[in-house]
């Protein structure tokens, strides 16, 4: 199976910071990465796909980049309900994995 | 709108059975891939199964493979987990996702069923 090594694990920023997330592939997965937020006791929310696609109705502060093996999410200007954990997720093997998760709290 | 409803969680005893229902609508539902995810609690996020649209193809995770089996009724437009011989690690908050395509990312989600498996 594909590893996925998200990091940090935590993270403590502020309303208005600039805050990047990263995720490692064990093996090269091409643009094969989507992104998702999950705020407390919610389901996770679909944010990117194809590395750099932004989905309908997310706000364009949030990109993606990356392909291959090292993949990044980007909050371009942290905003209070961005305060979640992000999880990515490979899907260029049917075995589809996740990322362990980065928590973003308030600094 | 899509929504995605599951039912049929609860407390089991290792060694028991559950099955989880999941009603969908909002969608066609017979042109998509679905799937299972899971959560134990505090932790992170585990794919469990897929089923293809018309049910000829299924996929697991290693850990379910024999335990579970994934199922789907296109003329209810309802996807399934049965769930066997549980285990005390299957405890989790198990989501219904619709799958953008085969190997795919998971466009949406339902709210969730919790399964406690505990004696």
């Amino acid at each position: 199976d594909i590893q996925m090594t998200q990091s940090p694990s935590t993270l403590s920023a502020s309303v208005g910071d600039r805050v990047t997330i990263t995720c490692q592939a064990s093996q090269s997965i091409s643009s094969w990465l989507a992104w998702y937020q999950q705020r407390p006791g919610k389901a996770p929310k679909l944010l990117i796909y194809k590395a750099s696609s932004l989905e309908s109705g997310v706000p364009s502060r949030f990109s993606g980049s990356g392909s291959g093996t090292e993949f990044t999410l980007t909050i371009s200007s942290l905003q209070p309900d961005d305060f979640a954990t992000y999880f990515c997720q490979q899907y260029d093997s049917y075995s589809l994995t996740f990322g362990g998760g980065t928590k973003v709290q308030i600094k | 709108e899509v929504q995605l409803v599951e039912s049929g969680g609860g407390l089991v005893q290792p060694g028991g059975s559950l099955r989880l229902s999941c009603a969908a609508s909002g969608f066609t539902f017979s042109t998509y891939w679905m799937s299972w995810v899971r959560q134990a609690p505090g932790k992170g996020l585990e794919w469990v199964a897929s089923i293809k649209e018309d049910g000829s193809g299924r996929f697991y995770v290693d850990p379910v493979k024999g335990r579970f089996t994934i199922s789907r009724d296109n003329a209810e437009d309802s996807l399934y987990l049965q769930m066997n011989s549980l285990r005390a690690e299957d405890t989790a908050v198990y989501y219904c996702v619709r799958q953008a395509g085969w190997r795919s990312y998971f466009d949406y989600w339902g709210q969730g069923a919790l399964v406690t498996v505990s004696s």
